[in-house]
């Protein structure tokens, strides 16, 4: 998905947050979605936005949108092992297609 | 929650063989669904649109004689690589569109040998 570009690793301690952001070109999403990806398994969904709002919160996860500059953040306070997991952005696009970005691997350590 | 159930999880079939992969959503009807394929360096791509009772839309590149999608019902979709090569060995997961969003199958690992 060119259209949709992520950083592709991102490193953290255990028990910081992580931050993990996301640029589009198409301003006609409707709705803009995190998927989280653990090894060798399908995508689950995190969390969701749609384009009129600037803010979500979800218990540990907060989602940013700035529509004027085509960019949304994924934050995961308190950040665990468990998250390390590859985290998609996605965005829909016409004909009710998800497209995504590459996805970003979060790496938790000690 | 809607739920998708995909299968096998993982397939190795020789190379020249036919490979089926069956994307069932369980406890909702989906009129559409889609067929992606994740690369070894983690992005995944999407390769059509599956519709209830159509014919499949293929994204720019997908050869549809190689990949054939089925989407005889309001529950089941299936897609098809034929003459499998060791090149189509890859990652394919599928999802279903429903009221939440986007519901994922767990994936197939396909290897052709």
């Amino acid at each position: 998905g060119e259209d949709v570009e992520q950083s592709l690793f991102l490193s953290v301690r255990e028990g910081d947050s992580s931050v993990i952001n996301c640029t589009y070109t198409d301003s006609s999403s409707t709705y803009l979605y995190w998927y989280k990806q653990e090894p060798g398994a399908g995508l689950q969904l995190l969390t969701y936005i749609f384009s009129n709002m600037d803010m979500k919160q979800d218990q540990r996860l907060t989602v940013l949108l700035n529509k004027k500059d085509k960019h949304l953040s994924l934050r995961i306070a308190d950040t665990q092992t468990g998250d390390s997991a590859i985290y998609f952005c996605g965005r829909s696009g016409g004909y009710n297609k998800l497209i995504f970005g590459a996805g970003t691997r979060l790496a938790v350590h000690p | 929650g809607a739920v998708v159930s995909q299968h096998p999880s993982w397939v190795i079939c020789k190379s020249g063989t036919s490979v089926k992969i069956e994307c069932r959503s369980l406890d909702f009807q989906a009129t559409t669904m889609f067929w992606y394929r994740q690369f070894p360096k983690q992005s995944l791509m999407l390769m059509a649109t599956s519709n209830e009772g159509s014919k499949a839309t293929y994204e720019q590149g997908v050869e549809k004689d190689k990949f054939l999608i089925n989407h005889a019902s309001l529950t089941l979709s299936t897609l098809t690589v034929t003459s499998a090569h060791p090149e189509d060995s890859s990652f394919y997961i599928c999802s279903a569109r429903d009221q939440g969003g986007y519901t994922f199958g767990s994936g197939t690992r396909l290897t052709v040998v």
